[in-house]
């Protein structure tokens, strides 16, 4: 089983739109998790990272559930310049902080 | 800008050739992690340098292999190059207090 699973998509949404993706971890002992965001043959950038229950940053809201093992990201009110690969991030087993565990990653257009 | 510069940018290999790849971590760092990502998957780790030692490995074969120097930098090593080697390599790095790991630019390799 991968370490972290998510959904592909690709999820395309009219501007303005409320848009959530999630995604699943297998290490039940980590503490912190993070969305990167990638935009096209760029590298990943962090969007936001997730400690506790959740972590809101203006439009983007992270949320963690611990018993169920699922991280989820909302953005409301969609931004044209959203669109991007969304990357789940759980870190590695016992490990100094930059071993990442990463999802295939969930690809976002938003259309005007 | 992250302060963590890779070079080349890209770079076109024959198979069966060697290949080195160079990152310079942001200052003040002393931790410094290799990903290898393919086209539409999220990147997987190779592996993780810190203080100049491996720290780790992801599954990767042992013609992947590294290098850390005193003043942090790292190369990423690949011999026998394979076609499905071919990918955008990612360089990390984070110091142990901090909570982001910051990416470069990435190289990407095409192996022909």
């Amino acid at each position: 089983r991968k370490e972290v699973e998510q959904d592909p998509g690709p999820f395309n949404v009219p501007e303005g739109a409320t848009v959530a993706f999630n995604c699943t971890y297998s290490n039940s002992a980590s503490q912190s998790f993070f969305w990167y965001r990638q935009d096209c043959r760029k590298e990943p950038k962090l969007l936001m990272s997730v400690y506790s229950s959740g972590n809101e940053d203006g439009r983007f809201t992270a949320q963690l559930n611990r018993a169920s093992q699922y991280i989820s990201l909302l953005i409301r009110d969609s931004k044209l310049s959203d669109s991007a690969t969304y990357l789940c991030v759980a870190p590695g087993r016992g490990s100094t902080l930059g071993r990442l565990y990463f999802g295939r990653g969930t690809q976002l257009t938003v259309w005007p | 800008e992250t302060g963590v510069t890779q070079s080349p940018t890209h770079l076109i290999k024959t198979r069966g050739q060697q290949v080195t790849l160079r990152c310079s971590s942001q200052s003040g760092h002393n931790t410094v992690s290799w990903y290898q990502q393919a086209l539409g998957q999220g990147p997987q780790f190779i592996f993780q340098y810190y203080r100049e030692e491996e720290n780790g490995r992801g599954n990767f074969p042992p013609r992947f292999s590294g290098l850390q120097f005193p003043n942090y930098s790292s190369e990423l090593n690949v011999n026998a190059l394979e076609l499905d080697d071919s990918a955008l390599y990612l360089c990390a790095s984070s110091s142990q207090k901090d909570t982001e790991a910051f990416f470069g630019q990435g190289t990407r390799l095409t192996v022909v």
